[in-house]
């Protein structure tokens, strides 16, 4: 399968601050997807990318496809509690196949 | 309410003994998959359906058996249980293929001692 890698692997933040995080691939990917898992629940889609160089906001967050098609981004801006969890990226290589999940960012915000 | 769920949410077992973890979502979807979630490694697909009676091997199938008789429903069978399969595990649905929005159950925590 393929490996995907998430950076970093987890953060502490204050309230209030951005927060930024990335994923890895060592293959060509036709779609990108954020997911957020809340503890104690399964993941919820967030954001899903489908080109490269695409940028696309949802509330205070934002992610980006990166142009080598190997990389994406997720930025959330003026972090607050319930942003807790863990965050996956995931990948799709052509559409309709399956999708391959980061390794994941937890994230907790200190209020 | 558009749902997937899964039954056990908890369940601690022995090796060897056979366990089904059951899977239904109610949005008619055509494609279903199960994950297993293990720290520092993600979500990994063990087996998935595009539609009734079709299923595949996804990335870790060894230990796991998959049926899809009915659209609703995809059971992940555990034949014998051992304990390297202790693990969180995810059943998921989306609407087709093509479809990119995968909706996760609650998940089910798996103990087998």
């Amino acid at each position: 399968g393929q490996q995907l890698n998430q950076s970093p692997q987890s953060m502490f933040i204050q309230e209030g601050e951005d927060v930024s995080m990335n994923c890895t691939s060592s293959s060509i990917f036709n779609t990108w997807l954020w997911y957020k898992q809340d503890p104690g629940e399964g993941p919820v889609l967030l954001i899903a990318l489908y080109k490269a160089g695409e940028l696309t906001s949802n509330g205070r967050l934002t992610a980006q496809f990166g142009i080598t098609r190997k990389d994406s981004f997720l930025n959330i801006s003026a972090s607050i509690p319930s942003d807790v969890g863990i965050y996956f990226c995931a990948g799709q290589l052509n559409t309709g196949n399956q999708f391959y999940f980061g390794t994941g960012t937890s994230l907790t915000v200190i209020p | 309410e558009a749902q997937v769920t899964q039954n056990p949410r908890y369940l601690i077992t022995v090796t060897g003994k056979k366990l089904t973890v059951t899977c239904s979502q109610n949005m008619n979807h055509e494609y279903m998959s199960w994950y297993r979630q293990d720290p520092g490694l993600g979500l990994r697909q063990i087996y998935y359906s595009m539609n009734v009676e079709v299923t595949d091997k996804g990335d870790v199938p060894e230990g796991y058996k998959v049926s899809r008789k009915e659209k609703r429903n995809f059971p992940l069978i555990l034949e014998s249980p051992s304990p390297n399969q202790t693990s969180l595990y995810f059943c998921a649905s989306r609407k087709d293929r093509v479809d990119t929005e995968a909706f996760f159950g609650q998940g089910t925590r798996l103990t087998v001692v």
